[in-house]
């Protein structure tokens, strides 16, 4: 079956502009999960999703990132006024359930903040 | 509070010889230890999980890693590496309750040598 995707794979703005990136789970996975990889850095958990209601949200920096999931299955990641410092590949990751103890990463998508 | 140290970034090997990553990870609680590998150009994808009973983990294409408790330890090994073995690893552990969302050390780059 298909994995988890994400879109764009790639996405290079201006520092200050508004940016959005997709995640698509795997159907039925309720668990979801976005982490940033910087260079040379593993990934870092950034928010969890259980269902519609982000259930952890401690890992975004500050309040320039904001996460939904209106539905239970796509989210969204948005920053806003984004700076050089939020360039990263940002990946997205759903399990089944909240302690299925394995998750399914998708490609990411490279964000370059000019 | 958890952490990940993943020593070695990066280990060059001769095909057919043996390799080992290190993975060492502090925490105040119980965990899950993972392992996941990245190969060029293709998402992460899971090699390995210790959860409970057997301390030995081993993986379908000839990886194997042990938990080792008194040395808050998970490396991996494999007797005898392949060229198709050159990805990035990384070791990840979560708690065993909550959001069970991952830290991930820095990655060890194997590399092999034909």
């Amino acid at each position: 079956g298909a994995g988890v995707s994400q879109t764009p794979s790639n996405k290079v703005t201006e520092k200050g502009k508004y940016v959005e990136l997709r995640c698509d789970p795997i159907s039925g996975h309720t668990a979801l999960y976005w982490y940033r990889q910087s260079l040379g850095q593993g990934p870092e958990f950034l928010i969890y999703f259980q269902g519609t209601g982000a259930a952890d949200d401690s890992g975004l920096p500050n309040d320039r990132f904001f996460a939904v999931r209106p539905e239970g299955s796509v989210s969204t990641l948005k920053i806003q006024r984004t700076e050089r410092g939020d360039s990263a590949v940002y990946l997205c990751a759903s399990s089944f359930y909240q302690g299925a103890h394995e998750q399914f990463f998708g490609p990411g998508t490279r964000l370059t903040v000019l | 509070a958890q952490s990940v140290t993943q020593l070695d970034s990066q280990v060059p090997v001769f095909e057919e010889a043996p390799v080992e990553l290190r993975c060492n990870y502090s925490s105040s609680v119980s965990v899950y230890l993972f392992w996941y590998v990245q190969y060029p150009n293709q998402g992460l994808q899971l090699l390995l999980k210790y959860l409970s009973g057997s301390t030995l983990v081993e993986s379908i294409n000839g990886f194997e890693a042990e938990f080792n408790k008194s040395q808050t330890s998970f490396h991996l090994r494999k007797p005898s590496v392949h060229i198709s073995d050159t990805a990035e690893y990384f070791c990840a552990v979560s708690g065993t309750s909550g959001t069970y969302k991952y830290i991930f050390g820095t990655g060890t780059r194997l590399k092999v040598l034909a």
